[in-house]
């Protein structure tokens, strides 16, 4: 049973760098890609980054130089760190699985909601 | 990157009725559109993809339709667990892009 699950902390304050984990289950790392997606309260969503099965990285050009992915195989889990958080970085992230060379997703997790506050 | 254009915004409708939600790219994408359905609580679900593929468990009155940069998701019979939040996202090309979202409320 595929299963995605994101943690990290729900309060992080403005300038400070974010931290989530996305531990998967049910299928392997070097198998498929795993991409993080946000969504701001009330608003749409957001594709931020993906780490491919080989361990390349793709990042949106509009977070690239805050952003990184990475991954712990041994662990299943995939990492993304995001610094110099605003406010509008507050949002909920999800971490999904991305299928095939084209990048829709076929399982998601259920989010963690990240707020960016003093 | 793609822009992906939804309509409407919000739709109201009732159990058993049919419904139909666009969705529009700013270029072509070929066939590559996915439909995901959003509720509170549960994790984002993937309905369809490559524009009329449907994932397995979605009901066959989901469907999907539409290439080029015009895609449409139609439910007929509407069942009550069917309200929510619908997005349409273009997976032809980096970065995947989504639509605002479509609300279907119960009338």
């Amino acid at each position: 049973q595929v299963q995605l699950k994101e943690s990290g902390p729900g309060l992080v304050q403005p300038s400070q760098t974010l931290s989530l984990t996305c531990t998967v289950s049910g299928f392997s790392l070097t198998s498929y890609t795993v991409s993080w997606v946000r969504q701001p309260p009330g608003k749409g969503l957001e594709w931020i980054g993906a780490i491919w099965s080989g361990g390349s990285t793709d990042y949106n050009s509009a977070l690239k130089s805050r952003l990184s992915i990475s991954r712990d195989t041994s662990k299943s889990q995939v990492l993304l760190k995001m610094n110099s958080l605003q406010t509008e970085d507050t949002a909920i992230y999800f971490c999904t699985r991305a299928r095939g060379i084209r990048g829709f997703f076929d399982y998601w997790g259920q989010g963690v909601m990240v707020t960016v506050s003093s | 990157d793609v822009q992906m254009t939804q309509s409407p915004s919000n739709l109201a409708a009732s159990p058993g009725e049919s419904v139909s939600i666009n969705c529009k790219a700013s270029k072509s994408i070929s066939k590559y559109l996915a439909w995901y359905q959003q509720k509170p609580g549960k994790a984002n679900k993937l309905l369809i993809y490559s524009g009329s593929t449907l994932q397995s468990g979605t009901p066959s009155r989901f469907s999907g339709s539409g290439s080029g940069t015009d895609f449409t998701l139609t439910i007929r019979n509407l069942e009550p667990e069917d309200f929510g939040l619908y997005y349409c996202q273009q997976h032809n090309e980096y970065p995947p892009t989504f639509g605002a979202g479509t609300k279907l409320e119960l009338k």
